[in-house]
C-alpha cells in the first residue's frame, strides 16, 4: 500500500540552526500539508500547498517557515532559524481529490 | 473557546464494551476527520465524513451537521483500539484542518 514517508525520523539542532525537513507524498496525490504536535499537545495545522503554491497557512507559519515542491515527489519544510519553540514532532500529510489524508510518521524535531 | 471539542477526555474500557467519543464543532465545515493517533505518535486517518454515517469493521462514524455534531463507535472494544482518538473539521475543502484536542482511550483485558 502506497504511503507517504519522512525524513528524518529524528533531528537534534541547535537554536539559531536552519532545519529541512522531507517528505515525500503519495504519487498521485495533489493536496499536501504540514502540521506540528508539541509534545503533549494538540496537532496544529501549519500550512496547506496545492498546484505548486500555498493555499492556506495557518498564524504559527511566519517569515520563519517555507515549504517548497523541488520536483515531482518531494516536499519540504524548512525553518530558517530554529528557536527553542520550534521543537515538536512534524507532520506531512497528502490527499487527493475525494478523499482523507494520508499521514507520514512524522518528524521528531529537538531544538537546543 | 476552541473550535473542535471532544469528550470525553481520557476513557478506560473494558475489553468488549462498545465505546462513544462525542465531537462538538463551533465553525462552517466542508468535512469531518476522525484519526487514531497510536502510542508511538503515528496518525492514521480512520473516517472522513460530511453527512450521515460511516461504518468500517467494528468502528462507525456519524455526523449532525445542523447540530455541529459528530460522534465515533467503537463496537466490542480490545486492547489494540488503545489510542487517542482525534476529530478534525476542514473549514473549506481541502485548506486548513482543525484538530481537537483528541480524546485517549485505554483498553483493559
Amino acid at each position: 500500500e502506497p504511503e507517504v514517508t519522512q525524513t528524518p525520523s529524528h533531528q537534534v539542532t541547535q537554536m539559531g540552526q536552519e532545519v529541512i525537513l522531507r517528505c515525500v507524498p503519495i504519487s498521485n496525490h495533489l493536496y499536501f500539508y504540514w502540521y506540528r504536535q508539541i509534545l503533549g499537545q494538540k496537532v496544529e495545522f501549519l500550512v496547506s500547498f496545492y498546484n505548486n503554491e500555498i493555499s492556506e497557512k495557518s498564524e504559527i507559519f511566519d517569515d520563519q517557515f517555507s515549504v517548497e515542491r523541488p520536483d515531482g515527489s518531494n516536499f519540504t519544510l524548512k525553518i530558517r532559524s530554529t528557536k527553542l519553540e520550534d521543537s515538536a514532532m512534524y507532520f506531512c500529510a497528502s490527499r487527493t481529490t475525494g478523499e482523507t489524508q494520508y499521514f507520514g510518521p512524522g518528524t521528531r524535531l529537538l531544538v537546543l | 473557546k476552541n473550535e473542535v471539542e471532544q469528550s470525553p477526555q481520557n476513557l478506560t474500557a473494558q475489553e468488549g464494551e462498545f465505546i462513544t467519543i462525542n465531537c462538538s464543532y463551533s465553525v462552517g465545515i466542508s468535512a469531518l476527520h476522525w484519526l487514531q493517533q497510536h502510542p508511538g505518535g503515528g496518525i492514521v486517518s480512520l473516517f472522513m465524513l460530511s453527512s450521515g454515517k460511516k461504518k468500517h469493521g467494528r468502528l462507525i462514524a456519524t455526523i449532525n451537521i445542523q447540530e455541529k455534531h459528530s460522534s465515533l463507535h467503537i463496537t466490542a472494544s480490545h486492547p489494540r483500539d488503545s489510542a487517542v482518538y482525534i476529530c478534525a473539521v476542514e473549514k473549506t475543502s481541502y485548506d486548513k484542518v482543525i484538530f481537537g484536542p483528541g480524546t485517549s482511550l485505554s483498553v483493559i483485558p
